[in-house]
């Protein structure tokens, strides 16, 4: 069975990081590319940032390019989710997501909220 | 960027009756198109994926169609489970987008 776990959300000030964590299991993490996407609250999805399987190739909205970084350790299988310069509107819940092609969400983990606010 | 228009925003239905939500793009996306559920206080889920594949453990009561840029899922006959929000998404180029979601309730 296909489980994606996140976790590291919270409450942190504007301007300031936080590493979200996923990790994987019940399959072979490092044939698959993953992904990160958000929910605000109340609101709709959206699409942050996308990895390769081996992370040579990521892909970011624009809102979060040079302030977030996906990357992922196989050995681990783990994805990461590197977040500095927070800001008030990446207040959401963060999914982790497994692709299948390269373009489409298969599995989602149950979600970590983050919070950014002073 | 791609914009994914769905209607109607919100639509209550009747058990086992037909529903169908549509979605608008904004040019043409070719067949990249997917669709997901998202109950009540869960993630989301994929139902279709390349405008009419269903993805595994979907009932077959879900379907999805294309005529031109408007996309259209159908749930033949509506049950209790099938209650929650649907969003459709392009993956025709990043950045990935979704639709702003249709709110399917029972009547």
């Amino acid at each position: 069975e296909v489980q994606l776990v996140e976790s590291g959300g919270g409450l942190v000030q504007p301007g300031r990081s936080l590493k979200l964590s996923c990790a994987a299991s019940g399959f072979t993490f490092s044939n698959y590319g993953m992904a990160w996407v958000c929910q605000a609250p109340t609101k709709g999805l959206e699409w942050v940032a996308s990895i390769s399987t081996g992370g040579g190739n990521t892909y970011y909205r624009d809102s979060v390019k040079g302030r977030f970084t996906i990357s992922r350790d196989n050995a681990k299988n783990t994805l990461y989710l590197q977040m500095d310069s927070l800001r008030s509107e990446d207040t959401a819940t963060y999914y982790c997501a497994r692709h299948i092609g390269v373009n489409w969400f298969a599995y989602w983990g149950q979600g970590t909220l983050v919070t950014v606010s002073s | 960027d791609i914009q994914m228009t769905q209607s109607p925003a919100s639509l209550s239905a009747s058990l086992e009756e037909i529903v169908t939500i549509t979605c608008q793009a904004s040019q043409n996306i070719g067949n990249w198109l997917a669709w997901y559920q998202q109950k009540p206080g869960k993630s989301p889920q994929l139902l279709i994926y390349g405008t009419t594949s269903l993805a595994d453990g979907v009932p077959s009561r879900f379907s999805g169609s294309r005529s031109g840029t408007q996309y259209s899922l159908k749930i033949s006959r509506l049950q209790v489970e099938d209650i929650g929000i649907y969003y459709c998404q392009q993956a025709s180029s990043t950045p990935w987008t979704f639709g702003g979601g249709t709110k399917l309730e029972l009547k």
